[in-house]
């Protein structure tokens, strides 16, 4: 099974600052058809889960251009390039790169305002 | 604008069963995959399994394979996620998602509340 890890698990940051949370996998997540289904969702206080980046580095419908994503393989960042009050809440990494999609989310890690 | 709808939060005691429902519209629901995920109190996101609504093909993380049940009725857009015997430790909130290789669009969630 493919376990997803983050680091670090709380961030502690001043507004207007850069944020950066790090994802690895256990394996190589490109999948045969050669993409690699790496996202990051974002969860504020009290609400779902929101699709952020997919594939690695694609930000979803609506999301701000702060938000980019990187990395390939085994090895994957999140970075919000100036940190708002709104940012705040825990981010997540996951993957599917199994058919049928079989989701393997990391533990989270909690940002929040300095 | 793709919405997806979750039944009201439920109180159950144990032993008792139990239906939720997530209603999608806005798209083709019938062609995207229907995730649940299970998030217990102040805990990170668990995948339980899949549903694809157009032929019912279902895969259940090995965590949840006999304690829960899901299923779909593509002809008014509705998942559903079920258990026929709750227990305490099923306290918890519930998400369904719709996506492929990602979960693109979310429910908000149906709170699940187990009394002994």
């Amino acid at each position: 099974d493919i376990v997803m890890t983050q680091t670090p698990l709380s961030s502690p940051v001043t507004l207007g600052q850069p944020a950066s949370i790090s994802c690895r996998s256990s394996q190589s997540l490109v999948h045969s058809d050669g993409n690699t289904y790496l996202s990051w969702l974002q969860q504020r206080p009290g609400q779902p889960p929101r699709l952020l980046i997919y594939k690695i580095s694609n930000r979803f419908s609506g999301v701000p251009d702060r938000f980019s994503g990187s990395g390939a393989g085994t090895d994957f960042t999140l970075k919000i390039s100036r940190v708002e009050s709104e940012d705040v809440g825990v981010y997540y990494c996951m993957q599917a790169t199994q058919f049928p999609p079989i989701y393997t989310f990391g533990q989270g890690t909690k940002v929040e305002i300095k | 604008e793709v919405q997806l709808v979750q039944s009201g939060a439920e109180v159950k005691k144990s032993g008792e069963s139990l239906k939720i429902s997530c209603k999608g519209s806005g798209y083709n629901f019938p062609s995207r995959w229907i995730a649940w995920v299970r998030q217990m109190p102040g805990k990170g996101l668990e995948w339980m399994g899949i549903i694809y609504p157009s032929d019912s093909d279902t895969r259940y993380s090995p965590s949840f394979q006999g304690q829960v049940t899901m299923s779909a009725d593509k002809s008014i857009s509705t998942a559903y996620l079920q258990w026929s015997s709750l227990k305490t430790s099923d306290t918890a909130m519930y998400y369904c998602a719709a996506g492929n290789y990602q979960p693109d669009f979310w429910g908000q969630g149906t709170l699940v509340t187990v009394s002994s």
